[in-house]
């Protein structure tokens, strides 16, 4: 039961361009949402997160956007840059209880 | 941002014997630590989720009597492969749970690489 799902398993993006990584969820009551980035033989590094009652969050080049009615949330990275490319995972979590991972999506930056 | 390490990173052992894998929060406390695994090219596995004090809860296909898990304090959690086999070889991930207020994040180790001959 896959209740959070990055249905893009790769992607490639010119350096210096837009990134946009896609994540959907099937459980309405999760309440918190993260992104973690992850090079091969590492474990995975929190890059971001948002909480339901916000629909974008920014840090510097890394921007998450939720859509709440749509179950949907997206990592945007601008400019994108080589040292982007590894695994991107989101996660979703009713906050203190289980978190759910997704799939993740490889991501590529093209220099 | 907090800090989670784990030791050893780079195990090999004799089919058959054990290993402990420890983890720690370096920074803060963590009533809830989470063990997972990694096979090539694939997603993160949940194997356990251990709290501080209490029994860890395993998930469903994982052999409790084979991964023991022990969070004896707030900042450090222990996972021993008993009788190790060549397919127990992994890459195995442990995170830290930070709560404050409304955030709620899991911290990762840079996760150990598990070889069983």
């Amino acid at each position: 039961d896959q209740q959070v799902k990055q249905n893009s398993p790769s992607l490639s993006v010119q350096e210096g361009r837009i990134s946009i990584l896609n994540c959907d969820y099937t459980n309405s009551m999760f309440d918190y949402f993260l992104w973690y980035k992850k090079y091969p033989a590492e474990g995975p590094t929190f890059l971001i997160s948002i909480s339901s009652i916000k629909d974008k969050n920014e840090d510097g080049r890394f921007t998450v956007f939720l859509n709440k009615s749509a179950k949907h949330l997206s990592l945007h990275i601008v400019p994108s840059q080589p040292g982007d490319s590894a695994v991107y995972f989101c996660a979703a979590s009713l906050t203190g209880n289980q978190f759910y991972f997704g799939t993740g999506t490889s991501l590529t930056v093209i220099p | 941002g907090a800090v989670v390490s784990q030791h050893p990173s780079r195990v090999i052992c004799k089919s058959g014997t054990s290993v402990k894998i420890e983890c720690r929060s370096l920074d803060f406390q963590a009533t809830t630590m989470f063990w997972y695994r990694q096979f090539p090219k694939q997603s993160l596995m949940l194997m356990a989720t251990s709290n501080e004090g209490s029994k860890a809860t395993y998930e469903q296909g994982v052999e409790k009597d084979k991964f023991l898990i022990n969070h004896a304090s707030l900042t450090l959690s222990t996972l021993t492969v008993t009788s190790a086999h060549p397919e127990d070889s992994s890459f195995y991930i442990c995170s830290a749970r930070l709560l404050a207020g409304i955030t709620d994040t899991q911290y990762f180790g840079p996760g150990t690489r598990l070889t069983v001959l």
